[in-house]
């Protein structure tokens, strides 16, 4: 069975500070894997997207990147937060593009 | 561009009585896949139900919904509310099977609170 595994559950960080979210799926090869972020009050915004190892799409400019060091791994990071930043991060992966997506637990970033 | 409205942010019910969450959205593609996910507090949001077939009902734990492309909407319904039904839904749509960014694009979420 395959299992999605997201840190940390929650980072309460300094404006202007490095931020690293992390992400792992397990039981799955090469699956497709995104980012997604809601705002307080917001909605479930994507906002990078992965289909293969080392190739990343950014779909929403939040000052913000993102990795695929591995084809299990996918990293969410910035160097310099804003207060924007803020919300509830979501990790997810899908078998093919339109299908399924199954979530992580998520992140919940307060910057202050 | 495309897009997802959910007009009820909180729907507040009384156990027993039947659920309708009301989703439409807007596309130039004629063949969308919309779906339906359910967050429960303190869990990972997961897949409720999903169609792509236009007129065709799709049904999973008690709630069904149908794709109706001359309107453009995927309502949500359950006959009759259970306590446990309570929790956000947010619908969903892919513009097209493999579409360029793989972007599912979310509505803004209806929260249903079920009451004894």
């Amino acid at each position: 069975a395959q299992t999605i595994h997201q840190w940390p559950v929650a980072e309460i960080k300094a404006v202007g500070s490095p931020l690293s979210l992390g992400c792992t799926i397990k039981g799955k090869s090469s699956p497709n894997l995104y980012w997604y972020w809601q705002a307080t009050g917001g909605t479930l915004q994507q906002l990078f997207y992965s289909i293969t190892v080392g190739q990343v799409e950014s779909v929403v400019q939040l000052n913000l990147s993102a990795s695929r060091p591995k084809d299990d791994q996918f990293i969410l990071s910035t160097e310099k937060l804003l207060l924007s930043h803020s919300g509830f991060y979501l990790c997810a992966w899908s078998w093919f593009s339109a299908e399924t997506l199954y979530f992580g637990s998520g992140t919940r970033l307060t910057v202050l | 561009g495309d897009s997802v409205t959910q007009t009820e942010g909180l729907v507040t019910l009384t156990e027993g009585l039947p659920v309708m969450l009301n989703c439409t959205y807007q596309t130039i593609y004629s063949n969308p896949f919309l779906f339906w996910y359910v967050h429960y507090l303190n869990e990972s949001p997961r897949l409720l139900l999903k169609s792509s077939t236009d007129n065709k009902r799709t049904e999973h734990q008690g709630f069904h919904a149908t794709l109706h492309k001359s309107s453009s909407s995927f309502h949500l319904q359950k006959s009759s509310a259970q306590l446990s039904d309570s929790a956000l839904y947010y619908c969903a749509l892919s513009p097209h099977y493999g579409g360029s960014g793989n972007k599912l694009i979310f509505g803004t979420g209806t929260l249903l609170s079920v009451k004894p």
